[in-house]
């Protein structure tokens, strides 16, 4: 089972929709949750950190389960700036030498279409 | 002026030549990272350097080293190159406190070995 878990898409949606991206993690001592974005081509960058109560910014929120080990991110009134590469990432311990260190999921693909 | 440089952008070589990566930051910080991504597959970890004495291996070190010449430079090898090793090669960098957990990336390097 790899540790990190995502739908890879793609997802094509109009302008103005709602999308919502799923994510699993394997290690349940996992500590950190992030989504960050990816453009085609370009280095991936933070787009938010994923918090034990929900957290938004904006159009986006994301949520944790840590009972499910499920990590989700939801896109209202989709643009298309938003066509990137979601990646879901866990930080999987909080000390010793794996501070730090990140794991990545493969990524979603979105598309926003006019 | 970018905080994460990468060089050489871009790259086309040919199998068993040794390839070196460089990455250089300016943010400051005491950790860095190699990762390549490959289609399908995400970001996987090469190597990783928490200070200039630390140097620890990452999930697929086989066939790579690393050197930290300083704080600021993080330096990837591919001793005898193979066809394999073609990807995206991304460098990253990480602070040192406690909620410092994103990764600043550069803007990565595309090798080709034919």
């Amino acid at each position: 089972r790899k540790e990190v878990e995502q739908d890879p898409g793609p997802f094509n949606v109009p302008e103005g929709a709602t999308v919502a991206f799923n994510c699993t993690y394997s290690n349940s001592a996992s500590q950190s949750f992030f989504w960050y974005r990816q453009d085609c081509r370009k280095e991936p960058k933070l787009l938010m950190s994923v918090y034990s109560s929900g957290n938004e910014d904006g159009r986006f929120t994301a949520q944790l389960n840590r009972a499910s080990q499920y990590i989700s991110l939801l896109i209202r009134d989709s643009k298309l700036s938003d066509s990137a590469t979601y990646l879901c990432v866990v930080n999987p311990n909080a000390g010793g030498t794996s501070y730090g260190k990140l794991t990545f999921g493969q990524g979603t693909i979105l598309t926003v279409h006019p | 002026d970018a905080d994460v440089t990468q060089t050489p952008r871009n790259r086309i070589t040919k199998t068993g030549k040794r390839i070196m990566l460089e990455c250089s930051q300016t943010k400051g910080h005491d950790r860095m990272y190699w990762y390549r991504q490959d289609p399908g597959l995400g970001l996987r970890l090469i190597y990783y350097s928490f200070d200039v004495k630390d140097i620890n291996k990452g999930e697929i070190s086989d066939g790579y080293s690393v050197s930290r010449q300083a704080q600021a430079k993080f330096s990837l090898s591919l001793e005898s190159a193979i066809p394999n090793q073609t990807a995206l090669y991304f460098c990253a960098t990480s602070g040192l406190g406690a909620g410092d957990n994103e990764q600043f990336f550069g803007p990565g390097t595309r090798l080709t070995v034919l």
